[in-house]
């Protein structure tokens, strides 16, 4: 069965700072993986997808993330820290026991970024 | 260009009332699917539907019930509301069951259940 657990359920970092908000999954089966953002009284927006393509995955607003298959992780980062980047992350992966496309999501982490 | 929409946005209730949480989409997608999200659980699948008519338990479904008698409509029943299903309910949609597609969410339901 795939699961998904993300360290850290808050990080803080300083604006302009490097961002690293960390993701392992567990997967039988090759794994597709998904970075979802959540700003305040919002739904999920997605940030990016890992589809086997290339393990290095570039993202909207300047994040990426790399899959590492020996590590089992999917850690998120961005170079540079902004305040609007203050928001909820959360890591998922496709249920691969089934085609229905179902996600099973990690139990987020909050980011604050300080001035 | 409305994408995923849900309605209401805050509901308080009270226990024992039903209540129905309504999810519309114009993307014409396929699957739909409602999660719930509580502190310490991240996203939990409440249902799914994988077309109009099909529909299955997740990860949560007790207390819940889901129809999707239309395509771009998928409501979330809660039959007799109880304390333990104050939560934040999101709907999303997807477009097929595709390994590359990704979940497209609503804005959410704060329900309140007193």
């Amino acid at each position: 069965a795939q699961s998904v657990t993300q360290l850290g359920s808050h990080v803080s970092v300083s604006e302009g700072a490097l961002v690293l908000l960390r993701c392992n999954y567990s997967s039988s089966v090759p794994p597709y993986l998904f970075w979802y953002v959540q700003y305040p009284n919002q739904g999920l927006q997605l940030l990016l997808k890992y589809t086997s393509a290339a393990t290095l995955v570039k993202g909207i607003n300047g994040f990426e993330a790399e899959f590492k298959k020996s590590e089992t992780s999917f850690h998120l980062t961005k170079p540079s820290a902004h305040m609007r980047d203050a928001a909820e992350y959360f890591c998922a992966v496709r249920d691969g026991s089934s085609n229905t496309g179902k996600l099973i999501f990690g139990q987020g982490t909050t980011l604050q970024v300080k001035p | 260009d409305a994408g995923i929409t849900q309605s209401p946005r805050y509901k308080i209730t009270e226990t024992g009332r039903q209540v129905t949480l309504m999810c519309h989409q114009t993307w014409s997608h396929s699957y739909m699917f409602w999660y719930r999200q509580d502190l310490g659980h991240g996203l939990r699948l409440i249902y799914y539907s994988a077309a109009a008519d099909i529909t299955d338990k997740g990860e949560v479904p007790d207390g819940y019930v889901v129809s999707r008698s239309k395509t771009e409509n998928f409501p979330l029943t809660l039959e007799s509301a109880t304390r333990s299903q104050t939560s934040v309910y999101f709907c999303a949609s997807s477009r097929g069951q595709g390994t590359h597609n990704e979940q497209f969410f609503g804005p959410g339901t704060r329900l309140t259940v007193l």
